[in-house]
């Protein structure tokens, strides 16, 4: 299978703290998404990292890049309550197919 | 700007029986592509349309097919349905033409199909 892997699979922590989770996946590729979803809901597009970038950032979030180790880390800073969801990284390979990762379930306690 | 569509948001369908799921891209995009979600599981690409043609396939049978109209919008039909089709199916639109490494793909709400 060509679909990442996130881990962790869970994460709790506490309103203030940072959340950090990572992902790995198996080819080539041209960009590397992150997203967030809500019980039930769509997915929310978060930030984009192109296969030439190492790190970038957004509000509260810094992306990490590692094509070398074909991984990547997504850290949201200052964690707040509503930031609990699911967390997926996305890859768009070479061949423009888009493979997800399995998720991290983040959940922030007030 | 409107973003993706999707609809019917919820459906109860029985084994058996043959579904319609709808999408309207994003506003200037023009490829579609359909991800079904397992409770408890990332999305799995089923397939993608662009200029009306299925591009590229994942690992699903032939029960699962689509259409894309003129208008870009997209049809995903599911015949046969199998209690194990039960999921969230998720509307993704891009464009195409645009430079690979920047193409940002956009996601709808969702259509969720329950088999009973």
């Amino acid at each position: 299978s060509q679909q990442g892997e996130e881990d962790p699979q869970a994460l709790s922590i506490q309103e203030g703290e940072n959340a950090t989770m990572n992902c790995s996946y198996k080819t080539s590729i041209n960009n590397l998404q992150w997203y967030r979803q809500n019980s039930g809901r769509g997915l929310v597009h978060l930030i984009l990292i192109r296969s030439n970038e190492r790190e970038k950032h957004s509000g509260r979030l810094r992306v990490t890049l590692d094509t070398s180790k074909k991984s990547s880390s997504l850290l949201i800073t200052a964690s707040r309550a509503a930031d609990t969801a699911s967390y997926f990284c996305a890859t768009l390979n070479t061949g423009n197919q888009f493979y997800f990762g399995t998720g991290t379930s983040l959940t922030v306690i007030p | 700007d409107a973003g993706v569509t999707q609809s019917p948001t919820h459906l109860i369908k029985t084994r058996g029986q043959q579904v319609t799921l709808r999408c309207s891209p994003k506003s200037g995009h023009d490829t579609v592509s359909w991800y079904q979600q397992a409770l408890g599981q990332g999305p799995q690409f089923i397939f993608q349309y662009y200029e009306e043609e299925e591009r590229q396939r994942g690992n699903f049978p032939d029960r699962f097919s689509g259409h894309q109209f003129p208008n870009y919008s997209s049809e995903l039909n599911v015949n046969a349905l199998l209690l194990g089709d039960s999921a969230l199916y998720l509307c993704a639109s891009s464009l195409l033409g645009h430079t690979a490494s920047g193409n940002t793909i956009y996601f709808g709400e969702g259509s969720w199909l329950t088999v009973v």
